[in-house]
């Protein structure tokens, strides 16, 4: 299977604490987004890089968030001293081409829960 | 005021039966996304359509430009297809994200 993948699939931290979650987008997609989903709702959009890129971040992205893509394949989010707010899905998903006219495709998530 | 809202927010039917979930709009767009999310978080594209109808075997969605809204029909649904159906629309280029999200309906289906 080479769909997106998401690493790890929970974790489980204490406030204060720093996490980093890895994205593996399909390989030849150039467009990765980060998006984060709470219970009932949407998911909300936090980065997009296109190719090594980071093109827009979000206003919901605070200081301490922070992602890359080094290569331009695969992406991590790291986000430091945690606090419960950040309790969420973590979603990766990529696409190909301009972004707006491709379908996106979707890892499994990282499910976040800081105690 | 979100720009994609979705109805119902939650849907129960039995099996067999037709369902219909709505979406819409209030920007100007160049897709729409329907996507099926089932629990444990992992997110399925359906369809991304920009005018008419499509189908995918029990599947279909049809979007009305001027009127800014779509619709995702399920025929003889299964209790497989319980899940939370996202509507999300998309326009470009060059404008950033892209994307925004309704928030979900959540069906299920009781056999």
């Amino acid at each position: 299977d080479t769909g997106v993948s998401q690493d790890p699939r929970h974790k489980i931290t204490k406030r204060g604490q720093n996490v980093t979650f890895r994205c593996d987008p399909i390989s030849e997609h150039n467009r990765l987004y980060w998006y984060r989903q709470t219970l009932g709702q949407g998911p909300e959009f936090l980065t997009y890089f296109q190719n090594e890129a980071q093109l827009e971040k979000s206003r919901l992205l605070s200081d301490r968030f922070s992602a890359e893509r080094p290569k331009g394949s695969f992406s991590t989010l790291e986000i430091q001293r945690t606090e419960q707010g950040d309790s969420a899905m973590y979603l990766c998903a990529s696409s190909l081409g301009q972004g707006y006219n491709s379908p996106l495709h979707f890892g499994n998530g990282t499910r976040l829960t800081v105690t | 005021k979100n720009e994609v809202e979705q109805s119902p927010q939650n849907l129960t039917a039995q099996e067999g039966e037709f369902i219909t979930i709505n979406c819409s709009y209030s920007v100007g767009i160049s897709a729409l996304h329907w996507l099926q999310q089932h629990p444990g978080g992992g997110i399925v594209s359906l369809f991304m359509l920009s005018s008419g109808k499509k189908k995918h075997g029990r599947l279909i969605a049809t979007i009305n430009i001027q009127e800014k809204h779509s619709s995702l029909h399920i025929t003889a649904s299964h209790p497989r297809d319980s899940a939370v159906y996202i509507c999300a629309v998309s326009w470009g280029p060059n404008t950033g994200n892209q994307f925004y999200f309704g928030t979900g309906t959540s069906l299920t289906v009781i056999p």
